[in-house]
């Protein structure tokens, strides 16, 4: 079946670093989404890519697709502690227009 | 609108148990989901739905029964609990994708705390 890994596993940063975590698919997706989950609570979409290159941008957080859509990356700049939290990457490939398969997630602690 | 809400918020069983994890949403979206969520293993589909009276599996599926009746309502049932349940689920819903470019970003509920002992 379809995986996604998704690393690093873990990533602490210092207050003003940046972070990037990256997300490969086994199978070309046909769309990719990703979602931020806080400690103790639940996912919350950021945001999903279509298109082969694709870049997305939201103020300090930078979306990539990749060229042949079986890679993505997400890429904070000059992280703030309000970014705590875990990133996961979901890919939905060309045979489902249903199930999204997630990947196991980055955990990013920031310190102040 | 309350979006997608989920009931019991902790629930701690004995193995041999059963129960159900409530899940409701008030936007009237199609597509439901179930996910379980372990340390280290990201979020696992158990059982998810495209309308009411259609229900498939996931990657996770066993020890795990689901039915959907209404478009609002997706309950999860375990049907006998055991330790290797113990996990916290979540419920989301979404508008059903009309295609890779449809806008169908996943609502997930505050989720359900298990413990089974």
């Amino acid at each position: 079946g379809q995986q996604v890994m998704q690393i690093p596993q873990y990533q602490h940063v210092q207050e003003g670093e940046d972070f990037t975590t990256y997300c490969n698919s086994s199978t070309t997706l046909s769309n990719i989404q990703w979602y931020k989950q806080r400690p103790g609570g639940h996912p919350v979409f950021l945001i999903q890519l279509v298109k082969s290159g694709e870049v997305k941008k939201q103020k300090r957080l930078t979306f990539q697709f990749g060229e042949a859509k079986k890679n993505s990356s997400l890429h904070i700049t000059a992280t703030q502690t309000t970014d705590v939290g875990t990133y996961f990457c979901a890919g939905r490939s060309g045979g489902s227009n249903y199930k999204l398969t997630f990947g196991k997630g980055t955990l990013l602690t920031v310190n102040p | 609108n309350a979006g997608v809400t989920q009931t019991p918020k902790f629930q701690v069983l004995k193995t041999g148990q059963s129960m159900t994890l409530q899940c409701a949403q008030d936007m009237n979206h199609e597509y439901m989901s179930w996910y379980r969520q372990d340390p280290g293993m990201g979020l696992r589909l158990i059982h998810y739905s495209v309308g009411a009276g259609i229900t498939d599996q996931g990657e996770v599926p066993n020890g795990y029964n689901v039915s959907r009746s209404t478009t609002e309502d997706f309950p999860l049932r375990l049907l006998s609990a055991a330790p290797s349940q113990t996990s916290v689920y979540f419920c989301a819903s979404s508008y059903p994708s009309g295609g890779p470019s449809s806008y169908n970003e996943q609502f997930f509920g505050p989720g359900t705390r298990l413990t089974v002992l």
